[in-house]
């Protein structure tokens, strides 16, 4: 089957840096993404690897090993507004996103 | 752009009703899709639509119907609610679901509890 595994939730202090991983099993793999929920928002769009190795947005990265079926994302100088949960989700062979239950970031003063 | 918009944003409904969960989008997408968050679980597929008159089933399609007349426009209709049917519903479009920039974007979501 399918599965993908992330941490139920992290606490973390403002200004400090957090590391959320996530290790998945698909069938096929065509791209992780990770994506920021608010509660009661929509999901939007963070970050996307396709190949191994770190991709840097701004206070964001987020990486890949294939080999090990892992990624995680980094945030850094967290502020307050990062309180979210941050979903992983793998393509797989079908080109569906397959998608963690997420991770409840809590960030405290 | 307005995006993706989803009608209605709340709706209480009695065992065994149904409706029409409204979704469109105005970025031209031809992909677009179905999910349901429910606590403690990922996203999960309902129904999918590769394109104008085409659909398809996800993970979790019982109960639900969908039709994809327009580009714009993919409802998803509840034939007749269950309690089981309690659950936040979201809308999402794509170009094509080949990664990079073509990620999912998604409407604001209905939340549906079924008494």
């Amino acid at each position: 089957g399918q599965n993908i595994d992330q941490p139920t939730e992290m606490t973390a202090t403002e200004g400090a840096i957090v590391q959320i991983n996530c290790t998945y099993q698909t069938s096929g793999f065509n791209g992780l993404f990770w994506y920021q929920q608010h509660a009661g928002e929509a999901p939007t769009f963070l970050s996307y690897n396709v190949l191994d190795g770190l991709e840097e947005k701004g206070r964001f990265s987020s990486f890949l090993s294939r080999s090990k079926g892992y990624s995680y994302l980094l945030l850094k100088e967290l502020q307050m507004k990062d309180s979210a949960s941050y979903l992983c989700a793998v393509m797989d062979s079908n080109y569906q996103l397959i998608w963690g239950a997420g991770t409840k970031l809590i960030i405290k003063p | 752009n307005a995006g993706v918009t989803q009608t209605p944003k709340f709706r209480v409904l009695k065992t065994g009703q149904s409706m029409t969960l409204l979704c469109a989008q105005d970025m031209n997408h031809e992909y677009m899709y179905w999910y349901r968050q429910d606590p403690g679980m990922g996203l999960r597929l309902i129904h999918y639509s590769v394109g104008e008159g085409t659909t398809a089933k996800g993970e979790v399609p019982d109960g639900y119907n969908v039709s994809r007349s327009t580009t714009e426009d993919f409802p998803l209709r509840l034939l007749s609610a269950a309690p089981s049917q309690t659950s936040v519903y979201f809308c999402a479009s794509s170009y094509h679901p080949g990664g990079g920039a073509d990620t999912q974007y998604f409407g604001p979501g209905t939340r549906l509890t079924v008494l």
